[in-house]
């Protein structure tokens, strides 16, 4: 079985302070990895996967991740917020081994803020 | 490429009625996933659809059932609506193919939200 737990429901950074949002996961099965941004009332967007080709995965919006198979964890970081990085923000995880994609599972979630 | 669509935007049932959500896929993709995302929560997998056949589904009841249709596009519907069943409903999208590996990225929708009264 797979999972995955996201440590902290809610973060509060100033803006240009560091951003780190802790993902641990649980997987029976070599994993791929996902964090992906919710925006209000919008759907979700990619940030970046793990796919075992790197162990530190560069996305989006200056956005980055570091695979720690001994720690399993894919704990998300920015070097400075940017106001327009308050969204909410899901870890996830998926199978490996297949041609098709196969379902995503997805943690709880954690509301990013930037303080001014 | 309009990406992944999603329709209607909003939508208001009372118990026991019957939904129908709609989703057109990313142009070139013909697989379709289904996730219900509760207030405060993360998605869940509903199921997934490939070559009008359901292919993977979640820990979702009989209530929820889907089609996919010659296009690629899919409904999903929700029978005997219950007010747990309001949530955010998104698709996404994606490639099935052999040998794509992970190259199959989902591309998810903007969302349904189905408020149940």
């Amino acid at each position: 079985a797979q999972s995955v737990t996201q440590l902290g429901s809610h973060v509060s950074v100033s803006e240009g302070a560091l951003v780190l949002l802790r993902c641990n996961y649980s997987s029976s099965v070599p994993p791929y990895l996902f964090w992906y941004v919710q925006y209000p009332n919008q759907g979700l967007q990619l940030l970046l996967k793990y796919t075992s080709a790197a162990t530190l995965v560069k996305g989006i919006n200056g956005f980055e991740a570091e695979f720690k198979k001994s720690e399993t964890s894919f704990h998300l970081t920015k070097p400075s917020a940017h106001m327009s990085d308050a969204a909410e923000y899901f870890c996830a995880v998926s199978r490996t081994g297949y041609s098709s994609a196969s379902k995503i599972i997805f943690g709880s979630g954690t509301r990013l803020s930037i303080r001014p | 490429d309009a990406g992944v669509t999603q329709s209607p935007t909003h939508l208001i049932k009372t118990r026991g009625q019957q939904v129908t959500l709609r989703c057109s896929p990313k142009s070139g993709h013909d697989t379709v996933s289904w996730y219900q995302q509760a207030l405060g929560q993360g998605p869940q997998f509903i199921f997934q659809y490939y070559e009008e056949e359901e292919r993977q589904r979640g820990n979702f009841p009989d209530r929820f059932s889907g089609h996919q249709f010659p296009n690629y596009s899919s409904e999903l519907n929700v029978n005997a609506l219950l007010l747990g069943d309001s949530a955010l409903y998104l698709c996404a999208s994606s490639l099935t193919g052999v040998g794509l590996g992970l190259n199959n990225e989902q591309f998810f929708g903007p969302g349904t939200r189905l408020t149940v009264l």
